[in-house]
């Protein structure tokens, strides 16, 4: 089955805890992306990725980082949660830039 | 002046009726729009892309872009309670490969 899948579905840490959030495809699609979705603020993307070894920021960026390693795999990594980053994330993928996004099912982190 | 703007909601509707979802976009430069459903606590899911002027239509789906006004809109016939949920709105960045902007959404109740 086509998919995205993410892991965990469902985290709670404390603040200053490293912490990796996992998105898989098995579509062989090129493009990639995390999204953080709060009340009230709507879909925000954190970063994208065009292919491997490429990255781009999207519009909220600050305190996340990524890698594209290999085509499947686009890790979202906070290396020192914060509250402010408690929201539900969204990983997708799709052919290309101009394509449509498959979503993944979501993860919602909460930092203390 | 938002860069994807939407009103809303919650937009009720009568079950049969047709469901006129607005969408305006701040870069006149832009080219590519999309129409993402969100179902409660689900991921958002594609429902029509557009790229030119005019519409497009998929079922009982109407996408409609007006570029010289800078507008996008959704029109959906005989809505159906399976139709409520959010709707959003997303518009590329000009520039960019994969820069998404999503509006923060529009919320349809369809009333049996």
């Amino acid at each position: 089955e086509a998919q995205v899948t993410q892991n965990p579905r469902y985290l709670i840490t404390v603040t200053g805890k490293k912490l990796t959030v996992t998105c898989s495809q098995n579509m062989n699609h090129e493009y990639m992306s995390w999204y953080r979705q709060d009340p009230g603020l709507g879909l925000r993307q954190i970063y994208y990725s065009m292919n491997v070894e490429v990255t781009d920021k999207g519009d909220v960026p600050e305190g996340y980082k990524v890698s594209r390693k290999e085509k499947r795999n686009f890790p979202l990594i906070l290396e020192s949660p914060s509250p402010n980053q408690t929201s539900l994330y969204f990983c997708a993928s799709s052919l290309g830039g101009e394509s449509e996004q498959y979503f993944g099912p979501g993860t919602r982190l909460t930092v203390t | 002046q938002k860069e994807v703007e939407q009103n809303s909601g919650p937009l009720s509707v009568p079950e049969g009726a047709i469901a006129s979802l607005n969408c305006t976009y701040s870069d006149r430069g832009s080219q590519s729009f999309f129409w993402y459903r969100q179902y409660s606590g689900k991921s958002p899911e594609l429902i029509m892309s557009i790229y030119s002027n005019g519409d497009k239509e998929d079922g009982r789906f109407t996408a409609q872009l007006n570029k010289a006004s800078q507008y996008v809109s959704l029109l959906i016939r005989d809505s159906q309670p399976s139709d409520s949920a959010t709707y959003l709105c997303a518009v590329k960045r000009r520039g960019s490969q994969g820069n998404l902007i999503f509006g923060k959404g529009t919320k349809l109740s369809v009333k049996p």
